[in-house]
């Protein structure tokens, strides 16, 4: 167990819809990394939360987007969902202060599939 | 920008035999981090092993050590006595060691590694 939860484990849905993913990172762990695994694309980075702060993005649609509550959980929103977006979204979390730099540790990921 | 390249797609060993898995990187930075993930078909994402560049030492897990090659920019993984719960996918992953934006890890494309019994 790494110590990310992601909910929910799998999400159907019909093209047009807006669905949300959760992730609640490894207590302690400041930086939440939401990545994309498909198919055709491989594993890319979604977007980056450090302490309720977005810190980086990277190859994110509009048609998402994402927070990080203070109690550091993060959530990612997926709306107008076409069926190119069914994928593995995979959460993970690392401490990233000044004085430690860690790995980062995966979630179980949540398997959307766009109908 | 990072780019890490893994040229096996798939790779398959027999039980109790040694693999090992190749990936390669470009970068312009003189320190980071490299990292090999398992990803069986659980589909978690678990972390093998963690190299540091600025250490010469190949790093060691248990069965598993790396081959770091930094002039060559080259990390390729090696499992010794290979199992069945070996069987996975395995990804080679790179990560700026600088802070503010730059913490997120470029994967490469996997290599499928199947244990024959």
């Amino acid at each position: 167990d790494s110590g990310v939860t992601q909910t929910p484990k799998h999400l159907i849905t019909a093209t047009g819809q807006r669905v949300t993913l959760r992730c609640s990172p490894r207590s302690g762990d400041l930086s939440v990394y939401w990545y994309q695994q498909s198919l055709d694309q491989g594993l890319q980075f979604l977007i980056q939360y450090y302490n309720g702060e977005e810190r980086a993005k990277g190859n994110i649609l509009e048609r998402f987007s994402a927070q990080q509550f203070p109690d550091l959980h993060s959530e990612l929103n997926l709306s107008s969902l076409e069926l190119g977006d069914s994928a593995l979204y995979f959460c993970a979390s690392s401490v990233d202060s000044r004085q430690v730099t860690t790995e980062a540790f995966f979630g179980q990921g949540t398997r959307l599939t766009v109908v | 920008a990072q780019t890490v390249t893994q040229s096996q797609p798939e790779m398959s060993v027999q039980e109790a035999e040694t693999v090992t898995l190749s990936c390669t990187y470009d970068t312009s930075e003189s320190d980071y981090y490299l990292f090999w993930y398992k990803q069986p078909p659980s589909r978690q994402m678990i972390l093998v092993i963690r190299q540091e560049a600025y250490k010469q030492q190949n790093a060691t897990e248990n069965r598993f050590s790396v081959n770091f090659q930094k002039a060559a920019k080259s990390f390729s993984l090696k499992i010794s006595d290979s199992q069945l719960g070996d069987a996975a996918m395995y990804f080679c992953a790179y990560r700026s060691p600088l802070l503010g934006g730059n913490e997120k890890l470029t994967f490469g494309t996997g290599t499928r590694l199947t244990i024959i019994p």
